[in-house]
């Protein structure tokens, strides 16, 4: 399977600045998905990135607050943006394998914890 | 996003028994339906995956699929204290919908 690797682990952020999550696939990808959970909750979806285009974002979620870029087939980043406390939360790339290698899932990386103080 | 559904936690079953884990979904024509665990700290990890009605096994996992009834199931048989984790249900409509997920604990 895929192998994806997220960065930072984890970080501490003061409130008003910003933190850019890099995810990386060791293959090439069509989408890449960006998730959400926060404390105690499952997952919600962020946004969809695909190359070449601009990422389609979810109800609630929007450019200006989690800027992504995609610019190859094997990298993204997500960007939040003036963080606050509320934004202290796990954040998750996740790649559909499906389509290269048959029916398989969705992969995760291993996540970005985000703590906003 | 679609909405899936879970049965409530958490579920703490003995070792050695069944835990059984419920999700339906609202949307009638979903077509795939995934089951992850997820360990605390961790992200989510694929265990099953099934996208025709019946029965799907691998190993002591099964998922079961009823798209009239827009039921989607896993049975954890022969549980062992390793497979205490949030399970989530997931719908794949080209993206995934997450329920709220089900904290399984398996006492020795």
């Amino acid at each position: 399977s895929a192998v994806i690797s997220q960065k930072p682990s984890r970080d501490i952020c003061q409130r008003g600045t910003s933190l850019t999550i890099q995810c990386q696939v060791d293959s090439q990808v069509t989408m890449m998905f960006w998730y959400r959970q926060q404390p105690g909750q499952s997952l919600t979806l962020i946004a969809t990135a695909n190359q070449g285009s601009e990422a389609t974002y979810e109800s609630g979620f929007v450019i200006d607050k989690f800027p992504i870029s995609r610019p190859n087939l094997t990298f993204s980043t997500l960007t939040v943006s003036n963080m606050s406390p509320e934004d202290s939360s796990i954040y998750l790339c996740s790649v559909d394998l499906q389509a290269a290698r048959g029916p398989g899932g969705y992969t995760f990386g291993s996540g970005t914890r985000l703590t906003v103080v | 996003q679609k909405e899936v559904e879970q049965n409530s936690g958490p579920l703490s079953v003995p070792e050695g028994a069944i835990a059984s884990l419920n999700c339906t979904y609202s949307d009638r024509g979903s077509q795939s339906f995934f089951w992850y665990r997820q360990y605390s700290g961790k992200s989510p990890e694929l265990i099953m995956f099934i996208y025709s009605n019946g029965d799907k096994e691998d190993g002591r996992f099964t998922a079961q699929l009823n798209k009239a009834s827009q039921y989607v199931s896993l049975l954890i048989r022969d549980s062992q204290p390793s497979d205490s984790a949030t399970y989530l249900c997931a719908v794949n409509d080209y993206k995934l919908s997450f329920g709220a997920g089900t904290t399984v604990t398996v006492r020795a």
